[in-house]
């Protein structure tokens, strides 16, 4: 247990579905990201939010949609994806201003797009 | 921009020792992590070093050698659970300092 929660962890859906992932963290951090992971690619970053604000948006297509309503709480909505947007999204968080500052990860959702 | 690589699959016999590499080419750079990721399971933090040197916990040991641009993560005594998926992550200084990762070295530990 990482004190990173997400939800679902199992995901199927068309390409004209609309969906949110969620991400909830228990450790006290001030910033959360999303990264996605394709087999045989390293980590992609999606999103980085730091004290609620987005400070980091990767060249993302529109079709992902980040909301982090508090320091706590991290969505990422889906919708119009595409099959090479299927991949295991993951969502961390960290505490900003630590010396090593390493990220604490969920288990991730497997988005399977169809 | 910055390149990472470390070898893609590797494999070794329990109670062996291992040596997983990891070369980076990157501007600014501050640190590097190792983190381990078992299938299916979210990848949790191994080691984060910033100074030159051999950092040792338990049975794995973390090196970093600034002036190559070279890391590697020693395994000692494997035992079957390290049979997982390695990363590597570099940070570099200037604005922020969140991790680009490897692609990730494939470690399957036989009997």
């Amino acid at each position: 247990e990482t004190g990173v929660t997400q939800t679902p962890r199992h995901l199927v859906m068309g390409m004209t579905n609309k969906k949110s992932l969620k991400c909830e963290q228990h450790l006290g951090h001030n910033a959360m990201y999303w990264y996605k992971q394709s087999a045989k690619k390293p980590l992609e970053l999606m999103f980085v939010y730091s004290l609620e604000e987005r400070v980091e948006n990767n060249s993302v297509p529109s079709r992902f949609s980040p909301e982090c309503p508090n320091s706590s709480h991290l969505f990422l909505h889906l919708h119009t994806l595409q099959p090479e947007d299927s991949a295991l999204y993951l969502c961390a968080s960290s505490q900003e201003g630590q010396d090593d500052e390493k990220l604490f990860f969920g288990s991730g959702t497997q988005l399977s797009v169809l | 921009g910055q390149n990472i690589d470390q070898p893609t699959e590797m494999t070794a016999t329990e109670g062996a020792i291992v040596q997983i590499n990891c070369t980076y080419q990157t501007s600014g750079f501050n640190g590097l992590f190792w983190y381990q990721q078992h299938a299916g399971e979210a990848p949790t933090f191994l080691s984060y070093n910033v100074l030159d040197g051999l950092e040792e916990k338990g049975r794995f040991s973390s090196f970093l050698s600034r002036s190559k641009g070279y890391s590697y993560l020693l395994l000692k005594e494997l035992q079957m659970k390290d049979s997982a998926s390695y990363l590597c992550a570099v940070t570099t200084s200037g604005g922020s300092y969140i991790p680009t990762f490897g692609r990730g070295t494939s470690l399957i530990v036989h009997p």
